[in-house]
């Protein structure tokens, strides 16, 4: 399963456009590109997915570079109720077991 | 109302007894999960399951054991090899390796 890195936190304010990076150089062929939210004591909930290009819909973009060795969570016009973690996984690739590994996440806080 | 439900929320334990979480879903999917998350920190896998009857270890297995003799319910069992056992337990479950996996509210365990 391919690695991933991003950002251990991030601030910004609310109605500001916050953008979270991920790398993950070691992506295969066939990895998908997923990122979940997770707030204190619950879950995480599954935000997007997208495997190249861009994908978009009612709470956030995704932006896929050429070479998919990261990609780009966008929330646009960010408020308190979106102070989270962001968990981006690549997978599953060459790997036919179905597992599903989180790395550490990206704590967002969003400030007045 | 189609979901992932874990019971219970809270669960107190005294050190050297065993104790099952419970995990089921009505969602009809294949593959469930089971992860332990401490605080501050991200998501590490347990156990997971993708059909009926089988199961593979995680990443931290030792000191826990599962059954998958349902396909809607995979019931994790903390046993006294487990030496910290105090954490928060998410189940999830997906239709399968490719597409978004659905979390239960967890359960929190406090061993005592």
């Amino acid at each position: 399963l391919a690695k991933t890195t991003q950002p251990i936190s991030m601030d910004s304010y609310e109605g500001q456009e916050v953008n979270i990076t991920c790398s993950h150089n070691n992506i295969a062929t066939n990895d998908y590109i997923t990122w979940y939210q997770q707030f204190p004591s619950q879950g995480p909930r599954f935000i997007i997915q997208g495997y190249k290009t861009k994908v978009t819909n009612e709470v956030a973009s995704l932006f896929i570079p050429a070479d998919r060795k990261s990609s780009t969570l966008s929330l646009p016009r960010v408020s308190l109720s979106d102070t989270a973690v962001y968990y981006c996984l690549v997978g599953p690739g060459q790997d036919s077991a179905s597992k599903i590994i989180f790395g550490s996440g990206t704590r967002l806080s969003i400030r007045p | 109302d189609g979901g992932i439900t874990q019971s219970p929320k809270y669960l107190f334990r005294k050190e050297g007894q065993n104790v099952t979480l419970s995990c089921e879903q009505n969602l009809n999917h294949d593959a469930m999960y089971w992860y332990r998350q401490d605080p501050g920190q991200g998501l590490r896998l347990i156990y997971y399951s993708q059909i009926v009857n089988d199961f593979q270890k995680g990443d931290i297995a030792e000191g826990y054991s599962v059954s998958r003799e349902k396909k809607e319910s995979f019931p994790l069992t903390v046993t006294s090899a487990q030496k910290n056992p105090t954490a928060f337990y998410l189940c999830a479950s997906s239709a399968d390796k490719n597409t978004e996996a659905f979390f239960g509210q967890g359960t929190r365990l406090t061993v005592v």
